[in-house]
């Protein structure tokens, strides 16, 4: 079975520009979580999705966005990258909305110069 | 949310017993205790969730006394490819998100 998926593995950007991460949770699951994880810390939470609609939102400025499509993917959207922004952005999904076993990614690693 | 607290590192050998503590004191009657594991470079991988007394694994074991307190994550046998960060989460996921803190980083040493 196909866990999660996410494309790109490695980005680099340049401070001001955008970015878009993309997941594909595992199939018949249908809440997928966005995570950010800096070097040395632990994953921070930015967004939950449940059945296309936001469920829960960290403490992320607007800066970031995301959503989920129909067949369940999601997108995370960051704009006017900082070099704050440089981190592992982690994907998770779990089969409802109740999070409590969640199955990760393997994560997009963000470079911002 | 209920924070946990853990240590920030521990040693081991090859072969032994290891057991993580977690402290989480102001823990709410629907919070679940999960750990997750993960390796440098990876995501996190869930190991074991518990909600009192204990509950075991393939993989291990978690420990959780009558106040609910604390929980216990015990690795019988850790060999070197345990050696990652070991993550204590507590919450009940239904309307507000889990928090991971900075964990506990195992070295297991030959």
């Amino acid at each position: 079975d196909a866990g999660v998926t996410q494309s790109p593995t490695h980005l680099i950007k340049t401070r001001g520009q955008h970015v878009t991460l993309r997941c594909s949770p595992i199939s018949g699951h249908k809440s997928v979580s966005w995570y950010q994880q800096v070097l040395g810390q632990g994953p921070q939470f930015i967004f939950q999705y449940y059945e296309k609609e936001e469920r829960g939102r960290g403490n992320f400025p607007d800066r970031f966005s995301a959503r989920q499509f129909p067949n369940y993917s999601s997108e995370l959207n960051v704009n006017a990258l900082l070099l704050g922004d440089s981190a592992l952005y982690l994907c998770a999904s779990s089969l409802n909305r109740v999070v409590r076993e969640q199955y990760f990614g393997p994560g997009t690693r963000l470079t911002v110069t | 949310l209920a924070k946990t607290t853990q240590p920030i590192s521990m040693d081991s050998y090859e072969g032994q017993e290891v057991n993580i503590t977690c402290s989480h004191n102001n823990i709410a009657t629907n919070d679940y205790i999960t750990w997750y594991q993960q390796f440098p470079s990876q995501g996190p991988r869930f190991i074991i969730q518990g909600y009192k007394t204990k509950v075991t694994n393939e993989v291990a074991s978690l420990f959780i006394p009558a106040d609910r307190k604390s929980s216990t994550l015990s690795l019988p046998r850790v060999s070197l490819s345990d050696t990652a960060v070991y993550y204590c989460l507590v919450g009940d996921s239904g309307n507000t998100p889990l928090v991971f803190g900075k964990g506990t980083r195992l070295s297991v040493i030959a």
